[in-house]
């Protein structure tokens, strides 16, 4: 079945650790995306790709870093830097305009 | 400040009765507006995508609606079940963005009682 697959579902971090997020693709889209959940608010755009080998910051970057290696992978670290990293983080992807797809999510915990 | 509203908040409905959420935007010049499902601790998934030419299209029990001049749309859930408790996202972008530049609404969350 084609998607996005988020992993894990669940992560726990402690004080000054780097922890990252793993999405992967296999719907063949050039575009990829992070976004970050917070209650009461609307999905925040932290990094997006077009294309392999290129991204761009979105409106929240500080403590976040990206990779984009391969065309299905697109791995978010959340690093020591992002004061307030719990949240729920959302991967998505796309072709052109249209809808994107959603990951199903990780519910990133500070411990 | 927000260029995407929407309300109410949440709202809860009895189990067969119809709803309707409200979007409001500021998004100018206008692309496209989509409304998304959001179960809790899952994806959002796509409903329905207008673009400026479109004032309704319908999904199932989903009915969405959009007056560009006014700039708000609506979406309507008939019938509803209880299935259909989660969170409504309204998504608003313009001419010439990239998916990077997308608004995203707070979202209304609806519970569906028995």
């Amino acid at each position: 079945d084609g998607g996005i697959t988020q992993s894990p579902k669940y992560l726990f971090r402690k004080e000054g650790q780097n922890v990252t997020l793993s999405c992967e693709q296999n719907l063949n889209h050039d575009a990829m995306y992070w976004y970050r959940q917070d209650p009461g608010q609307g999905l925040r755009l932290i990094y997006y790709s077009q294309i392999v080998n290129d991204f761009q910051k979105g409106d929240i970057a500080e403590g976040y870093s990206v990779s984009r290696e391969k065309k299905e992978s697109f791995p978010l670290t959340v690093t020591s830097a992002q004061k307030n990293p719990t949240a729920f983080y959302l991967c998505a992807s796309s072709q052109g305009i249209g809808a994107a797809f959603f990951g199903q999510g990780t519910r990133l915990t500070v411990v | 400040k927000n260029q995407v509203e929407q309300s109410p908040q949440s709202l809860i409905i009895l189990e067969g009765k119809n709803c309707t959420l409200q979007c409001n935007y500021t998004v100018s010049p206008f692309s496209n507006l989509r409304w998304y499902k959001q179960d809790t601790g899952r994806g959002p998934v796509s409903l329905t995508i207008m673009t400026f030419s479109e004032n309704t299209k319908s999904n199932g029990r989903y009915t969405a609606t959009l007056d560009a001049d006014t700039k708000q749309s609506s979406l309507h859930i008939t019938a509803s079940q209880l299935s259909d408790s989660a969170s409504y996202i309204c998504v608003v972008s313009a001419l010439g963005d990239s998916w990077g530049k997308l608004q995203f609404g707070a979202g209304t969350q609806v519970v569906v009682t028995p």
